[in-house]
């Protein structure tokens, strides 16, 4: 298993320009997450889905979009970027019927925003 | 005042020393707490899991709950270099009905162990 798998890894965005950040997980897990992670500020909800065609928004959503189409995909749209968006982005996953409810991250996408 | 409250750090130990990485918390209703480990440029992954009070050990690891005081620690022994990673804490409350496992992070302590 290649567990959660995101790209790109890198990418720098002009202000205003539109992105996606593709998240994919092959655990089948049923819940999703999308995370920022800013210095010395911890891990931001920022959106997450509890099954494909379900989703909704965590404490940090404005100027992002989401959609879960499928089981396995879960992509993060920005649009108009802006310099606030600068920021490492992680998506999880998690199995919603396990007690722990661990979650699983990938390895995260470095956006900055100029 | 923040949900979760940790000491970002950074701290710094020296190779074989006991390591007190600690987080205070707010709010009652928590009753699953998390560490999570996360090396540079990489995502966390859970270190360890604990239900509601008490102590739980694995291996040099040592999680620690104390509900009435809304505090719980995570001690690492003889802490070795390839410990220096940031720690998150991470707590959620009991799961069910419309609870989707939310986790709430502490802001992350940085620790260095150095040989």
């Amino acid at each position: 298993n290649a567990g959660v798998t995101q790209t790109p890894k890198f990418r720098i965005l002009k202000i205003g320009q539109s992105m996606t950040l593709q998240c994919t997980q092959d655990m089948n897990h049923n819940y999703m997450y999308w995370y920022r992670q800013d210095p010395g500020m911890g891990l931001k909800l920022i959106y997450y889905s509890v099954g494909a065609g379900i989703t909704d928004k965590g404490e940090v959503p404005n100027g992002y979009n989401v959609s879960r189409s499928t089981t396995e995909d879960f992509p993060l749209r920005l649009e108009l970027a802006a310099p606030s968006q600068t920021s490492v982005y992680f998506c999880a996953s998690s199995y919603g019927r396990s007690v722990s409810y661990e979650q699983y991250f990938g390895p995260g996408t470095r956006l900055t925003v100029t | 005042q923040k949900e979760v409250e940790q000491d970002p750090g950074p701290l710094s130990v020296p190779e074989g020393a006991i390591v007190s990485l600690n987080c205070t918390y707010s709010n009652s209703a928590f009753q699953y707490f998390m560490w999570y480990r996360q090396y540079s440029r990489k995502g966390p992954e859970l270190l360890m899991y604990t239900y509601s009070s008490g102590n739980k050990e694995d291996g040099r690891f040592t999680a620690q709950v104390d509900k009435s005081s809304k505090y719980i620690s995570l001690f690492i022994r003889d802490s070795q270099p390839s410990d220096s990673a940031t720690y998150l804490c991470a707590m959620r409350i009991r799961a069910g009905g419309t609870s989707y496992g939310k986790l709430t992070f502490g802001q992350g302590t940085i620790l260095t162990v150095h040989p």
